[in-house]
């Protein structure tokens, strides 16, 4: 079946270090991977995204590739900052006949950045 | 921009009283979910509508039902609330039925106490 594997938290790093979340996918077929965040109080958001192979998903200074080979989708910026406190949540998206795409969740990643 | 609403951020309820939490997308999406959030265990999908009056049961249906007698709203009822059902539930919409490309719009959430 599919299934998604991300880093355990809490993750605390200080503000401009590099971060990494790790993710891990299972899927039966050729699925679209995604990376949601939920800031404090809030509903989650799309961060990234990526629909095949060797893809590159990229937004606010944060960024992932779909790599095949490794089933993975880590996450990583270069310099994190207080704003980027949130939760990470890694998924996936896999086409079902009849009933469409369903989605996949990682359990979620706790960051927070100090300054 | 794609808006989902949900009729309440927060609601307390007595054991055993029958709850309605609403939902309501404003872009004409196919699909429609309910999940729940809870610590360490990520995002669990309760049920989902692939179109108007059409549900499927998603990983933990037990104690809960779900109505879509319209396009735009996906309404999720807990026939007789009880302490364990005590949750942040989202709900979530997308687009095509047809493509695993389409990311999932998720609503802020009602946070649900049941006492």
């Amino acid at each position: 079946g599919n299934s998604v594997t991300q880093m355990e938290g809490p993750v605390t790093l200080s503000e401009e270090a590099f971060l990494t979340i790790n993710c891990t996918y299972t899927a039966t077929g050729y699925p679209s991977l995604f990376w949601y965040v939920q800031y404090p109080g809030e509903g989650l958001q799309l961060l990234l995204k990526a629909t095949k192979a060797d893809d590159k998903g990229s937004n606010k200074g944060f960024e992932a590739t779909y790599r095949k080979e490794t089933t993975s989708f880590h996450l990583e910026k270069g310099s994190v900052q207080v704003s980027d406190s949130a939760v990470y949540f890694c998924a996936l998206s896999e086409n079902v006949q009849n009933t469409g795409n369903q989605f996949y969740f990682g359990t979620g990643t706790s960051l927070t950045v100090i300054p | 921009d794609v808006k989902v609403t949900q009729s309440s951020r927060y609601l307390v309820k007595r054991t055993g009283e029958k709850v309605f939490l609403e939902c309501v997308q404003d872009m004409d999406h196919e699909n429609m979910f309910w999940y729940r959030q809870d610590p360490g265990l990520g995002l669990r999908l309760i049920y989902f509508s692939y179109d108007v009056k059409m549900k499927e049961k998603g990983d933990i249906p037990e104690g809960y039902s779900v109505s879509r007698e319209k396009k735009e709203r996906f309404s999720l009822i807990l026939e007789s609330a009880s302490t364990n059902q005590t949750s942040m539930y989202l709900c979530a919409s997308s687009f095509s039925v047809r493509s695993s490309y389409n990311e999932q719009f998720f609503g802020p959430g009602t946070r649900l106490t049941v006492l």
